[in-house]
């Protein structure tokens, strides 16, 4: 079965730190999709990047930064000179794609809450 | 992009009364809709997966008599907590998907409060 590991439960850091958030996911599929998702106290769940089991190539889009191995089975997250307003919930997330019980089903991580102090 | 909207945002129902919640994803068709449930400071849990003319598939430990879905149409989803109690107060959100492969778009989520 699937599972979706976010080892620190709550990050403290001051504003211009930068952060990583830890990932680590189970599955017996080749074929997956992981997420991440920032949830601010609004509660509505923003999308933050997708990517498939085939694309180990890290990703940057600004402040935001992903690092994929497969070998770890690790999706990290960085955040690089974190402001306050990165302030907030944030979800790692698997769907399997291979066709199985589990298929399309997306499981969470436990969450990881990031407080950015001024 | 793709959107969900999900009504309503919050509602406070008396304990043993039903609450309906709906998920309209309105510029695509969502052949399937996920609904979840969220308690305060914990993870989103699946609890049933919805596709378009066909019974939802429940999570294990999820009552289905008490959580009833459905999902009537491409566009609709409804969520029926039925007798509900406090102990169902809690925050539902919906997602939808367009098929094989695509992206989840989420509704903005309904905060349940029985009282």
């Amino acid at each position: 079965a699937q599972k979706v590991t976010q080892a620190q439960t709550e990050i403290s850091v001051v504003e211009k730190e930068d952060v990583t958030l830890d990932c680590v996911y189970e599955t017996r599929d080749t074929t997956y999709y992981l997420f991440w998702y920032k949830q601010p106290p609004s509660g509505e769940l923003v999308f933050l990047i997708r990517r498939n089991s085939f694309d180990e190539q890290n990703e940057i889009s600004g402040r935001y930064s992903w690092n994929f191995q497969k070998s770890t089975s690790s999706f990290n997250f960085t955040i690089t000179a974190s402001q306050v307003v990165d302030s907030a919930v944030y979800f790692c997330a698997l769907s399997e794609e291979g066709g199985g019980t589990s298929y399309g089903k997306l499981t969470f991580g436990q969450g990881t809450i990031l407080t950015v102090h001024p | 992009g793709a959107v969900v909207s999900q009504h309503p945002s919050r509602v406070i129902c008396k304990s043993g009364t039903s609450v309906k919640i709906e998920c309209r994803s309105l510029d695509f068709q969502a052949t399937t809709m996920f609904w979840y449930r969220q308690f305060p400071k914990q993870s989103l849990m699946l609890m049933a997966t919805s596709n378009e003319g066909s019974k939802a598939t429940y999570e294990q430990g999820v009552e289905k008599d008490k959580f009833l879905i459905n999902h009537a149409s491409l566009t609709l989803s409804t969520l029926t907590v039925t007798s509900a109690h406090p102990e169902d107060s809690s925050f539902y959100i919906c997602s939808a998907r367009e098929g094989q492969g695509a992206g989840y778009t989420f509704g903005s989520g309904t905060r349940l409060t029985v009282v």
